[in-house]
């Protein structure tokens, strides 16, 4: 295991919804990253937290949206919820800035919008 | 933009076989080239990586090779067990802070 959970396992939401997802890093690691991943696809990145800052963005609009917390917990938040969001949702924590090091990656929580 | 692509995107191997996958990607930035494994239900797990001022590198029967002048690098296993299939994802960042993951490659272990 490394170390990195996430929750709700879970979630059914509606359309047009909004939903908040959490993530809790290992100790000690101060970048977390957040990934889309739809059925039979790669992970997509959505975004980046460094030390409670927003470090990158992927190609997703700002209805989502995160938050980084000094005790190595996140959230990220997707409002107005389209049956497009339906994907497993990954947080993936590492000591340093990420991109040039190995992420931990938690299991994911899965996503269904009715 | 940033392009990944993997080959092939499903592989079947009989049990002992090796196997080989081969990513491909856009930007000549990038210097760190990671593998990950996801088993089905579960959470990608890397597996190898390599950077950029290495050409090859091993860990008992997995091993990843770079060729950072063709924009390529590549996963290799070999003496392959059941338990080895799973999707594979290269994921190679484009010098800067994120990683950005390949299309997959579905690997089945034949007994």
């Amino acid at each position: 295991e490394t170390g990195v959970t996430q929750s709700p396992t879970h979630l059914i939401k509606t359309r047009g919804q909004q939903v908040t997802l959490r993530c809790s890093s290992q100790s000690g690691h101060n970048t977390v990253s957040w990934y889309q991943q739809a059925l039979g696809q790669g992970p997509q990145f959505i975004f980046q937290y460094y030390r409670e800052e927003e470090n990158g963005r992927g190609n997703f609009p700002p209805r989502f949206s995160g938050l980084q917390f000094p005790n190595y917990s996140s959230e990220l938040n997707v409002n107005a919820l389209e049956l497009d969001d339906s994907a497993l949702y990954l947080c993936a924590s590492s000591p340093g800035l990420a991109g040039s090091g190995e992420q931990f990656f938690g299991p994911g929580t899965r996503l269904t919008v009715l | 933009g940033e392009n990944v692509e993997q080959h092939p995107s499903t592989l079947s191997v009989q049990e002992g076989d090796s196997a080989v996958i081969k990513c491909t990607y856009s930007d000549s930035a990038s210097n760190y080239f990671p593998w990950y494994k996801q088993e089905l239900g579960k959470r990608p797990q890397l597996i190898i990586d390599i950077r950029s001022n290495v050409g090859e590198k091993k860990d008992q029967r997995i091993a990843v090779t770079l060729n950072k002048t063709a924009k390529h690098f590549s996963l290799h296993i070999t003496e392959t067990q059941p338990e080895d299939s799973a999707v594979y994802f290269c994921a190679p960042n484009f010098g800067n802070e994120k990683l950005t993951f390949g299309t997959g490659t579905r690997l089945t272990i034949i007994p």
